[in-house]
């Protein structure tokens, strides 16, 4: 069954660095999404993307965040400069033309802000 | 807006019995999804269902089985003959128009099943 894949599974940073989380999304599928889980709470819409270009965006994508696919494989999600509360496991998404069918999450990537 | 409410943050049952998990969602469009989700120690999101508003119609898989009722604004789920392997965090989610179909969580229910 296809996946989504998420690297790293688990990544430790100094505040104040970047970060460039990864994934690949299933193949056939159009649009992307970030979401956000902190330790212990509910997982949280990030931003989506469709079409090489931002859809939706939440008020927790701020300036500090963008999301690229550069290659037509690879969605990535860069935090230019982390803080510590920026700690949390990320899940990419994808979804096919059907957006909510087949809606997809990877493994995620545990992000520890230190 | 939309909004997820799961109420019980922690359940514990023993082994074999029956749970039930109480979902209640907000929504102001009449086409909207609802979905439940199993996030075991691992940490990873397993799909389990995917409702459409307009199929009221209660679907049960093994020892899983899903009540939608519209009229409440509800979606329970209840595991039969509950096993060790089910402990994990339960999270509901809707997904509607308004929303741009991006998915709303509710804060999950931790769910522990003592052998």
């Amino acid at each position: 069954e296809p996946e989504v894949t998420q690297t790293p599974s688990h990544q430790v940073t100094q505040m104040g660095q970047e970060v460039i989380l990864r994934c690949v999304p299933i193949s056939n599928h159009l649009y992307f999404y970030w979401y956000r889980q902190i330790l212990g709470q509910k997982v949280e819409f990030l931003v989506s993307f469709y079409n090489n270009e931002i859809s939706e965006k939440s008020e927790i994508f701020d300036d500090q965040f963008s999301v690229e696919r550069p290659d037509g494989s690879n969605f990535t999600l860069k935090i230019r400069s982390t803080k510590l509360e920026d700690s949390a496991m990320y899940f990419c998404a994808s979804t096919s033309e059907g957006r909510l069918y087949g809606y997809t999450f990877g493994s995620g990537t545990r992000l520890t802000v230190v | 807006a939309q909004k997820v409410t799961q109420a019980q943050t922690e359940i514990s049952v023993v082994e074999k019995e029956d749970v039930t998990l109480d979902c209640v969602y907000e929504t102001r469009d009449t086409t909207y999804y609802l979905f439940w989700y199993k996030q075991p120690p691992s940490g990873e999101l397993v799909f389990l269902i995917r409702r459409n508003s307009f199929d009221e119609q209660n679907e049960i898989s093994g020892r899983y089985s899903w009540n939608f009722q519209k009229s409440t604004s509800s979606f329970n789920f209840t595991i039969t003959a509950s096993q060790v392997v089910d402990s994990a965090v339960y999270f509901c989610a809707l997904s509607d128009q308004t929303g741009a179909n991006n998915l709303f969580f509710g804060t999950g229910t931790r769910l522990t099943v003592i052998p």
